[in-house]
């Protein structure tokens, strides 16, 4: 398997531009989580889904930032408009979630470092 | 509301086992304690879990106090690729679980 594939892995743009960030989660992983990572404010959960539904999105910093999971193997986070202050790494994560066996081990992917100048 | 409480940083010799502690006296029954790295740059890794009883696998030991208010995460022969973020979280298990991040321990093994 190749593991959680975020894209793109480097994004650098200007305050105002529309920014989509992109995932793939492990197949048959049914739990996908978005994390942002700052010197100052380490790791937050942004938002998760459980079978493409949103569960959780109170991390979600402000009405910029959507998340959408249009199916098991696909996952966006978009910022629209940018900011400066959202540059960041963002990770994406996928679990088997909980039950069956499963015991919630998160999949981390290698990450999105955004640079919003 | 922190959930845990770590030291900010550790030094290990390398060959030399890592005992890394974890404070979370207000862990609840249901409440799983889960130990994660990151190595700089990359994402989180798992490293282990536990309820209750002690854990070991490949990588490391859980060992988990009586009382469940503190836990000790062992890397029994450091290396320096294990020189990372160490991540102590508390979390209660079912269909909504979440994992909350704090600050770690940066652990750093010396040659």
């Amino acid at each position: 398997d190749a593991g959680v594939i975020q894209s793109p892995r480097h994004e650098v743009t200007e305050m105002g531009q529309e920014v989509t960030l992109r995932c793939k989660p492990i197949s048959g992983h049914n739990s996908l989580f978005w994390y942002r990572q700052t010197m100052m404010r380490g790791l937050e959960l942004l938002i998760y889904f459980n079978n493409n539904v949103p569960i959780d999105d109170s991390g979600m910093p402000e009405d910029r930032f959507s998340a959408k999971m249009p199916n098991a193997s696909f996952s966006t986070l978009k910022i629209q408009p940018s900011e400066p202050r959202d540059s960041a790494v963002y990770f994406c994560a996928s679990s088997l979630g909980w039950g069956g066996g499963a015991t919630g081990e998160l999949f981390f992917g290698e990450g999105s470092r955004l640079t919003v100048l | 509301d922190a959930k845990t409480t770590q030291p900010p940083s550790m030094d290990c010799a390398e060959g030399r086992a890592a005992n890394l502690p974890c404070n979370h006296s207000t862990i609840s029954g249901n409440e799983y304690v889960y130990w994660y790295r990151q190595i700089h740059s990359q994402g989180p890794q798992y490293i282990i879990h536990g309820l209750k009883n002690n854990e070991t696998n490949e990588m490391a030991s859980l060992i988990i106090t009586e009382d469940r208010k503190s836990s000790t995460l062992i890397l029994p022969h450091a290396t320096l690729r294990d020189t990372a973020v160490y991540y102590c979280i508390v979390s209660a298990g079912g269909s909504n679980y979440k994992l909350t991040f704090g600050k770690g321990t940066l652990l750093t093994v010396n040659p």
